[in-house]
């Protein structure tokens, strides 16, 4: 069974640009969960989409935004790229969302921002 | 004060020794707790996952919560060189996808 999958793994962008990850979540998931890494911070959730729509979100800026296709597949875009959006952001499916007992993260992409 | 506490370390031990984890929390809401480990450039792993309060021992891992005292602790048994890695408490309330993390505490196990 294929685990969760992200791309791209890397990517370098410059202040002010924009950025689209994708997620493809276990094939059968129908909720993902984006979170983002950083060294200071640590993990911090970003939202959650379940049958395509956004069941919970987090304390980030609108800048930050994301969308599930009927695939269960997600993308998670960030507008007007700071310098403190450098960090490794994973996405986590699981089967109902009801139960993060059952989330599995994928590898992440790792955004740096110069 | 954050919402969960987790030492980050690094910790390190010999190989076969026994390794205590620990993080505690504020918010009564959580119901789910969750441990996971992350190797270096990797996404996280679910370990193990307890609710409410109790044991559960999987292998040579036993994570147990405390609601009572708002702490949870992960043991690793006879530890293994191949379990250095980072170490993540998790905790969520019911039917709340949104996971709590705790800062995560680097273990190193020597031979």
């Amino acid at each position: 069974k294929a685990g969760v999958t992200q791309t791209p793994r890397y990517l370098i962008k410059t202040r002010g640009q924009q950025v689209t990850l994708s997620c493809s979540p276990i094939s059968g998931h129908r909720s993902v969960s984006w979170y983002q890494q950083t060294p200071g911070q640590g993990l911090q959730f970003l939202f959650e989409y379940f049958s395509e729509t956004q069941r919970n979100k987090g304390n980030f800026p609108g800048r930050f935004s994301g969308r599930q296709f009927s695939n269960s597949r997600s993308e998670m875009n960030v507008s007007t790229l700071e310098l403190g959006d450098s960090a490794l952001y994973l996405c986590a499916s699981s089967p109902t969302g009801t139960a993060n007992t059952e989330a599995f993260f994928g590898q992440g992409t790792r955004l740096t921002v110069v | 004060q954050k919402e969960v506490e987790q030492d980050p370390g690094p910790l390190s031990v010999p190989e076969g020794a026994i390794v205590s984890l620990n993080c505690t929390y504020s918010n009564s809401a959580f119901q789910y707790f969750m441990w996971y480990r992350q190797y270096s450039r990797k996404g996280p792993e679910l370990l193990m996952y307890t609710y409410s309060s109790g044991n559960k021992e999987d292998g040579r891992f036993t994570a147990q919560v405390d609601k009572s005292s708002k702490y949870i602790s992960l043991f690793i048994r006879d530890s293994q060189p191949s379990d250095s890695a980072t170490y993540l408490c998790a905790m969520s309330a019911i039917n709340n996808n949104d996971m709590r993390f705790g800062a995560g505490t680097r273990l190193t196990v020597k031979p």
